[in-house]
């Protein structure tokens, strides 16, 4: 079965620091694993994925998550936080394989603070 | 680009009487996924669809919750009769297949609808 951890319930960190929410998988199978920020009262958005190829993948608003096979690992990290990225961030994996559904970690909050 | 589009935003009605949340997907999308956001469990998949038939319902959570997709523009979700644990936000989202299927296409999420049960 597949599914998907954030150990942290909340991370802090201040502005101009890097940042780095952790996430850890589980599939029996290769993975699809995404990233989503949920600002309050929005629904989730979309800021990058790993499908295959680089492990190293880029997404939006300067972020990027690191896929680690060895460690079933997908942390996103930036390396200069925004007081603006505060925000809930969901990490999300699913099989390579049809009919899967996508699951979601429990969510992440980011408070950057100036 | 209109993005999936959710209303109403807000609902708020008492125990017992039914609820009707709404949502249109984007256009050309052939997946639509019903989630619920609680702070106790957090996101959860209600149901999802793939050209208008429902594929995996199996995260509904009672007979109450019934979810239609009667063309590719639109889907509703209901609850009859609601309850107090009822109360959730409730999320829509849609993504499109390609050649080789939409596990790696990203779903692209409405705004919610906030729905209190009192």
């Amino acid at each position: 079965a597949q599914s998907v951890a954030q150990p942290e319930d909340q991370v802090n960190v201040a502005e101009g620091n890097p940042l780095t929410v952790k996430c850890t998988y589980s599939v029996s199978g290769n993975p699809y694993l995404f990233w989503y920020v949920q600002y309050p009262n929005r629904g989730l958005q979309f800021l990058l994925k790993y499908i295959t190829g680089d492990n190293l993948v880029k997404g939006s608003y300067g972020f990027e998550a690191e896929f680690n096979k060895s460690q079933t690992s997908f942390h996103l990290k930036k390396p200069s936080a925004l007081v603006s990225d505060s925000a809930l961030y969901f990490c999300a994996v699913r099989e390579n394989q049809a009919g899967t559904a996508l699951i979601f970690g429990k969510g992440t909050t980011l408070s950057v603070s100036s | 680009d209109a993005g999936v589009i959710q209303s109403p935003r807000h609902e708020v009605t008492e125990m017992g009487q039914e609820v009707t949340l709404r949502c249109k997907p984007i256009s050309g999308h052939d997946y639509l996924f019903w989630y619920r956001q609680t702070m106790m469990r957090g996101l959860e998949l209600l149901i999802y669809f793939n050209n208008n038939v429902p594929i995996d319902d199996s995260g509904m959570p009672e007979d109450r919750f019934s979810a239609k997709m009667p063309n590719a523009s639109f889907s509703t979700l209901k609850i009859q009769p609601s309850e107090p644990r009822d109360s959730a936000v409730y999320f829509c989202a849609s993504s499109e297949s390609v050649r080789r299927g939409y596990s790696n296409q990203p779903q692209h999420f409405g705004d919610g609808t906030r729905l209190s049960i009192l």
